[in-house]
């Protein structure tokens, strides 16, 4: 099966930095995303890895370990409007079909 | 550009009637649509792949029979929630791809679907 494992509740103050990790085990592996969901609402495209290294876009930068089956989004300069849940998601197949981490829930304090 | 709509955004039904939700993209063609399934304070469960033309592919466990997909066009997939009852209350979520620099999926804003 495929096993994607997030941290389920982080907390951090506003104008920090945090890093969420994610560590997966999958029968294939063909991308890996992140992505931002506001309660209620859709889920919002963060960023992609499907090689090893950082990607940074801004605040957000995303990290990729394909040996070790991790990565880690990297918020900067947080922000209250941060405070949602971040889903970290692998493509295992070539039919661009997700599977989806259970979420961590950010909670930005001022 | 790449934003996907869903219809209706919330619908409460008696158990037992059918329910019918659609996801278009509204300015791209989705070659793959993608319908999930969100319990609260969990994650999202694909329910199916959808492709324009052709049958649509359920993940294990999710009965065809009761969740019929339709993909008549390629802005145009429908989730059809047969003989709907309580536990099937849940939020719905469709996505398509087709259209990103990496291939990801660009989601619908969903629709809560309350069974009474």
């Amino acid at each position: 099966g495929q096993n994607i494992d997030q941290p389920t509740e982080m907390t951090a103050t506003e104008g920090a930095i945090v890093q969420i990790n994610c560590t997966y085990q999958t029968s294939g592996f063909n991308g890996l995303f992140w992505y931002q969901q506001h309660a209620g609402e859709a889920p919002t495209f963060l960023s992609y890895n499907v090689l090893d290294g950082l990607e940074e876009k801004g605040r957000f930068s995303s990290f990729l370990s394909r040996s070790k089956g991790y990565s880690y989004l990297l918020l900067k300069e947080l922000q209250m409007k941060d405070s949602a849940s971040y889903l970290c998601a692998v493509n295992s197949n070539s039919g661009y079909a997700l599977n989806f981490g259970k979420g961590t829930s950010l909670l930005v304090t001022p | 550009g790449a934003v996907v709509s869903q219809h209706p955004s919330r619908v409460i039904c008696k158990s037992g009637t059918s329910v019918k939700i659609e996801c278009r993209s509204l300015d791209f063609q989705a070659t793959t649509m993608f319908w999930y399934r969100q319990f609260p304070k969990q994650s999202l469960m694909l329910m199916a792949t959808s492709n324009e033309g052709s049958k649509a592919t359920y993940e294990q466990g999710v009965e065809k029979d009761k969740f019929l997909i339709n993909h008549a066009s390629l802005t145009l997939s429908t989730l059809t929630v047969t003989s709907a009852h309580p536990e099937d209350s849940s939020f719905y979520i469709c996505s398509a791809s087709g259209t990103g620099a990496y291939n990801e999926q660009f989601f619908g804003p969903g629709t809560r679907l309350t069974v009474l």
